[in-house]
């Protein structure tokens, strides 16, 4: 079974840039996440989708972040303008059974983001 | 607020020692609780998740513990390999079903 896709691996921008990642879950998971792990920290939840809807989204910086999960499928977390401290890796994640609360979740390789 | 913390935040260990991660949190009303591994430049795998009304699990080398009443998790690892090498997250569920992570202990085994 493939796992959870990233792309761009690493992304290098200046500050006031704008940057987009993409992420395609394992088929069949219903449930998506996108983190934030800064350099030392354990990772961040940002927003959660249940199919094409957003189940939390509270800690997303909604004036530059902004995301989107296509058919319920593939999904897209988009910064723009980026600031400095945006400097992170990225991970996104998916599960099933759709979000009960005793999934695992299983996570992709990450995008590494450098903004200058 | 739901807050994750782990000691040590890193260890070095002489290969073959037996080990004890420590994970804590702040509120016990969880449903469960996980520990992951993050290899370098890569993202989480999960290690062993224990459901709140358990106490334990097991898989090969790792044990986990949990006691909810004291907000206390840990992590054991027997006769530890350069191969377990990583950083080691654990991360609670509450609330909406959201993880919370803990900063991690970046364990390095000597050869």
């Amino acid at each position: 079974e493939a796992g959870v896709a990233q792309s761009p691996r690493y992304k290098i921008i200046e500050k006031r840039q704008s940057v987009a990642f993409w992420c395609n879950p394992i088929s069949g998971h219903a449930t998506l996440y996108w983190y934030q792990q800064i350099l030392g920290q354990g990772p961040k939840l940002l927003i959660q989708f249940q199919n094409n809807g957003v189940v939390d989204d509270s800690q997303l910086p909604k004036d530059r972040f902004s995301a989107e999960r296509l058919k319920g499928v593939d999904s897209t977390l988009k910064i723009q303008p980026a600031k400095l401290e945006d400097s992170a890796v990225y991970l996104c994640a998916s599960s099933s059974p759709p979000g009960h609360r005793t999934d695992t979740q299983y996570f992709g390789p990450g995008t590494r983001l450098t903004v200058l | 607020k739901q807050e994750v913390t782990q000691i040590p935040a890193a260890l070095s260990v002489p290969e073959g020692e037996n080990l004890v991660l420590n994970c804590s949190f702040t509120d016990s009303a969880i449903y469960n609780l996980q520990w992951f591994r993050q290899d370098p430049g890569k993202g989480l795998t999960s290690l062993l998740l224990i459901q709140s009304s358990q106490r334990e699990q097991t898989s090969g080398r790792l044990n986990a513990s949990l006691d909810k009443s004291s907000g206390r998790s840990t992590l054991y690892i027997a006769a530890s390999q350069p191969g377990d090498s990583a950083t080691y997250l654990c991360a609670v569920t509450s609330g909406t079903y959201k993880y919370i992570f803990g900063t991690g202990t970046r364990l390095k085994v000597l050869a």
